[in-house]
């Protein structure tokens, strides 16, 4: 089984509409991030928490908001979906600060 | 200036020759450094951490020269395999600050 998953894989869906991408780890790492990569853009930093009570925005947060529900899950939410935040999204945990990420599948999300 | 930069390629190259990628950092007090790989539409796994000290592993080397503030991946003997997107990443050691990732170096190695 794999150590960090995503839930839905794919999804299409309509501007203006509420969706949420799941993450799930069993790697027992306290850190979990939110990143989302754009065609010539890499990988850009939307939300981290280092805890359950600790969480940080990135460099892109307008638009998203996250619920750490548990250490081992990770909830991005788009409140209202527009077409520009249409891209791929992973979801990446580690064990502490500077050390190597390990990615979930990722989300494929296209916003009509 | 972006934070981390890398040429994005695409270095195409024949089964057998070596290839190198540079990446720059801005951040003179960045801490850590890693090369990751991405293949299409999957997602970023770690290829090796760099050292100071430069480090190899089996066909591929990671080298980090902190005074002109760049990283280097070099790999010999390329296999068609090894056709992928090479990710730089550096942690900037600003507080709690995740890692930063370069947009990637596409290679495609061809027979």
């Amino acid at each position: 089984d794999a150590d960090v998953t995503q839930t839905p894989r794919n999804r299409i869906t309509k501007t203006g509409k509420r969706i949420m991408l799941e993450c799930s780890q069993t790697k027992g790492h306290d850190r979990m991030y939110w990143y989302r990569q754009d065609p010539g853009l890499g990988l850009r930093l939307i939300y981290y928490s280092f805890d359950v009570k600790d969480i940080n925005k990135g460099e892109i947060s307008d638009g998203y908001s996250v619920s750490r529900q548990a250490q081992a899950k990770f909830s991005l939410s788009l409140e209202s979906a527009i077409p520009n935040q249409t891209a791929l999204y992973f979801c990446a945990t580690s064990p502490g600060p500077g050390e190597t990420q390990y990615f979930g599948p990722g989300t494929r999300l296209l916003v009509l | 200036r972006k934070e981390v930069e890398q040429d994005p390629g695409p270095f195409n190259v024949p089964e057998g020759a070596t290839v190198a990628f540079n990446c720059t950092y801005s951040n003179s007090a960045s801490q850590s450094f890693f090369w990751y790989r991405q293949d299409c539409r999957k997602e970023p796994k770690l290829l090796m951490s760099v050292y100071s000290s430069g480090n190899e592993d089996g066909r591929f080397t990671a080298q980090l020269n902190r005074a002109s503030q760049y990283i280097s991946l070099l790999i010999r003997d390329s296999k068609l395999s090894d056709s992928a997107t090479y990710l730089c990443v550096v942690n900037t050691g600003t507080g709690r600050r995740a890692l930063t990732f370069g947009s990637g170096t596409r290679l495609q190695v061809q027979p």
